[in-house]
């Protein structure tokens, strides 16, 4: 069965520091990938995807993903964090074999210091 | 503001009721999901439909049940209430094509 995996489940920085949270994944086949963000109190958003063509991802408020396809990951960075960046960031993956089920991770809440 | 609706936006309710979730998707949606948020399980997803039938299902519980109308909105009913049903429930919808999800603001449910 696919899943995917959050290993942090809480993030604490400083402002400015460099972020990265990982992601994993176990399936085989093709996939697609997102990141969403839940700020406190509000719903999922959409953060990036990635479909196909160039693995490395931009997205918007300056993050980025990079797939790396060997390594079954999608990790998440941020170069610079923000106190606003303060949410919960979760993980998702559609297999194509799946009928548009799309799987998300347990999570990864981040706290930012100002 | 993704598109999708929900209500009502909070719910109050007492163990052994029952209670009704309303969703309507973005506007020419045909897939709308379903997931339950709480502190202790994370973001769990419940169901799936797609134009009205039942699509997928996931760590829904039989006392939890969902439709799709003609419409296109959706409703998960609750019943038989306890106090770790108390959660945020989520609707998504999704459009053929593009396997984005657009999450709706959610329904917190408190179960007294």
């Amino acid at each position: 069965a696919q899943s995917v995996s959050q290993h942090n489940h809480h993030v604490i920085l400083s402002e400015a520091a460099s972020l990265e949270l990982g992601c994993n994944y176990s399936y085989g086949g093709t996939v697609n990938l997102f990141w969403y963000v839940q700020y406190p109190g509000q719903h999922l958003q959409l953060l990036l995807k990635y479909f196909s063509g160039d693995p490395l991802v931009k997205g918007i408020k300056g993050f980025e993903a990079e797939f790396i396809k060997s390594k079954f990951s999608f990790n998440l960075r941020k170069p610079s964090v923000q106190w606003s960046d303060t949410a919960e960031y979760f993980c998702a993956v559609n297999a194509y074999s799946s009928a548009s089920k799309i799987i998300f991770g347990s999570g990864t809440r981040l706290s930012i210091r100002p | 503001d993704s598109g999708v609706t929900q209500t009502p936006k909070h719910l109050i309710t007492a163990t052994g009721q029952r209670v009704t979730l309303r969703c309507s998707p973005r506007s020419g949606d045909l897939s709308v999901y379903w997931y339950q948020q709480s502190l202790d399980q994370g973001l769990q997803f419940l169901i799936q439909y797609y134009n009205g039938e039942e699509r997928a299902k996931g760590n829904i519980l039989e006392r939890f049940s969902a439709q799709q109308f003609p419409d296109l909105h959706s409703e998960l009913n609750l019943s038989s209430l306890e106090l770790g049903d108390s959660a945020l429930y989520f609707c998504a919808s999704q459009g053929q094509g593009n396997n984005e999800q657009f999450f709706g603001p959610g329904t917190r449910l408190t179960v007294l």
